[in-house]
């Protein structure tokens, strides 16, 4: 069984510092791994996946995360916080179990922008 | 095209109404999906289409119906329900079923529904 943890559930930073959001998987096949961003009252966007590819994967709005199999981890960074990164940050396990694809959702870490 | 459009964006219905939710992608995705999204929660999966065939349904009470009329379009039909059913519902899309590498699901902005 696949699952996700999101180790802070909210992560505060001043506006120019680096953006560290943390993500731990547990799978038992090779997993794609994600990282959605949500905005107060709106839907889910893509930022960047891992699958099996490089493990730096490179985003958009310049974020990136690195894939680490022996931590299990898929951790998020950006290296100058933007007011308009503040939203909710979702880290996203999927496994394709032969025609039946889910998503495992962490619980979320919600990013504060201080000015 | 990479858009997933929803409507309505807002719904408010009471307990004895019928309504129905509508999801739309033109990027010839084979796989769609709705989830349901409480306040400060992740998204909890609802249904699955696979080709136009419901392939997963999680445990969702009867007075949920989904529908997939072509594979462009999908909808949710809504009856009798609760007021604790009172949530964001969104619909996804993705290029699915895959076996791998594993693709990305693209989601609509969602339909926020109160249930009175």
């Amino acid at each position: 069984a696949q699952s996700v943890t999101q180790l802070d559930s909210h992560v505060s930073v001043s506006e120019g510092t680096p953006v560290l959001l943390r993500c731990n998987y547990s799978s038992s096949y090779s997993p794609s791994l994600f990282w959605y961003v949500q905005h107060p009252n709106k839907g889910l966007q893509l930022l960047l996946k891992y699958t099996s590819a490089a493990t730096l994967v490179k985003g958009i709005n310049g974020f990136e995360a690195e894939f680490k199999k022996s931590e299990t981890s898929f951790h998020l960074t950006k290296p100058s916080a933007h007011m308009s990164d503040a939203a909710e940050y979702f880290c996203v396990v999927s496994e394709s179990n032969f025609g039946n694809e889910k998503l495992t959702f962490g619980t979320g870490t919600r990013l504060t922008i201080i000015p | 095209d990479t858009e997933v459009t929803q409507t309505p964006k807002h719904l408010v219905m009471g307990m004895t109404n019928k309504k129905s939710l509508k999801c739309e992608q033109h990027m010839g995705h084979r796989a769609m999906y709705w989830y349901k999204q409480k306040a400060k929660k992740p998204p909890e999966l609802m249904f699955v289409y696979s080709y136009e065939k419901l392939s997963i349904n999680e445990s969702v009470p009867s007075r949920f119906s989904p529908e997939c009329p072509n594979s462009s379009l999908l909808n949710l039909h809504l009856h009798a329900l609760q007021p604790e059913d009172s949530a964001l519902y969104l619909c996804a899309s993705s290029p699915s079923p895959p076996v791998q590498p594993s693709y990305e699901q693209y989601f609509g902005p969602g339909t926020r529904l109160t249930v009175t």
